[in-house]
């Protein structure tokens, strides 16, 4: 089975560090998302492609964060500098159109 | 804007037992729903959804949801759990004007009894 795949799927790193999270979506799909979720907030929408565009990125702290496709099999969402709040897990989820999103499994990300 | 409301945040049943878990949206128009299952580690896997047609639909894992759009609900149902059921599950919606973005509701954890 076609799987979105997310490296690295653990991340411990100390406040201040540069943090960069990958996603290969699944071969022929047109639209990446990233989420976050936390005990707290549930699963939240970071950013959204299509097409390798930026559609919205509306919940993504700007100053921070930023989620980039440098190619179809590529996309990235990095964190810098990362603080202790950013400690979450952030799934990539890819789709084709209006189908259902296929998720990866995650990134654990703890900042110290 | 859409929203999505699971009220239930935790439900234990026997193993045998039947299961219905609840979730209720707010949108205007018939909108595409969505169960996904999250175990422990994993990311979210799709159980079943709705875009037209039927108001029944059949997923994996035994398990279906039916459309009422006069209550606007889609509740999962089982008639019978199993022990490997115990996951979290997220109902989510997506208005097509913005794109398929999904709109998650706040999950229910399920728990299952031996």
């Amino acid at each position: 089975d076609a799987r979105v795949t997310q490296t690295p799927r653990h991340k411990v790193t100390e406040m201040g560090q540069e943090v960069t999270m990958r996603c290969q979506p699944i071969l022929g799909h047109n639209t990446v998302f990233w989420y976050r979720q936390t005990m707290m907030q549930g699963l939240e929408l970071l950013a959204y492609f299509r097409n390798r565009a930026p559609l919205d990125d509306s919940g993504m702290p700007k100053d921070r964060f930023s989620a980039e496709m440098p190619d179809a099999t590529l996309a990235t969402l990095k964190i810098q500098p990362s603080e202790p709040r950013d400690s979450a897990v952030y799934f990539c989820a890819s789709g084709l159109n209006n189908q259902p999103q296929h998720f990866g499994d995650g990134t654990r990300l703890s900042i110290l | 804007a859409q929203s999505v409301t699971q009220p239930d945040i935790h439900i234990t049943v026997s193993e045998g037992a039947s299961l219905e878990l609840r979730c209720n949206y707010s949108y205007g128009a018939t909108p595409y729903l969505f169960w996904y299952v999250q175990s422990p580690g994993q990311g979210l896997q799709l159980l079943l959804k709705y875009f037209s047609g039927d108001t029944l639909v059949q997923g994996i894992k035994g398990f279906e949801a039916e459309f009422k759009r006069s209550q606007s609900s889609f509740n999962l149902r089982k008639p019978s759990v199993h022990w490997s059921d115990a996951a979290e599950y997220f109902c989510a919606v997506v208005a097509m004007e913005y794109g398929n973005k999904l709109v998650f509701g706040a999950g229910t954890i399920l728990r299952v009894k031996s």
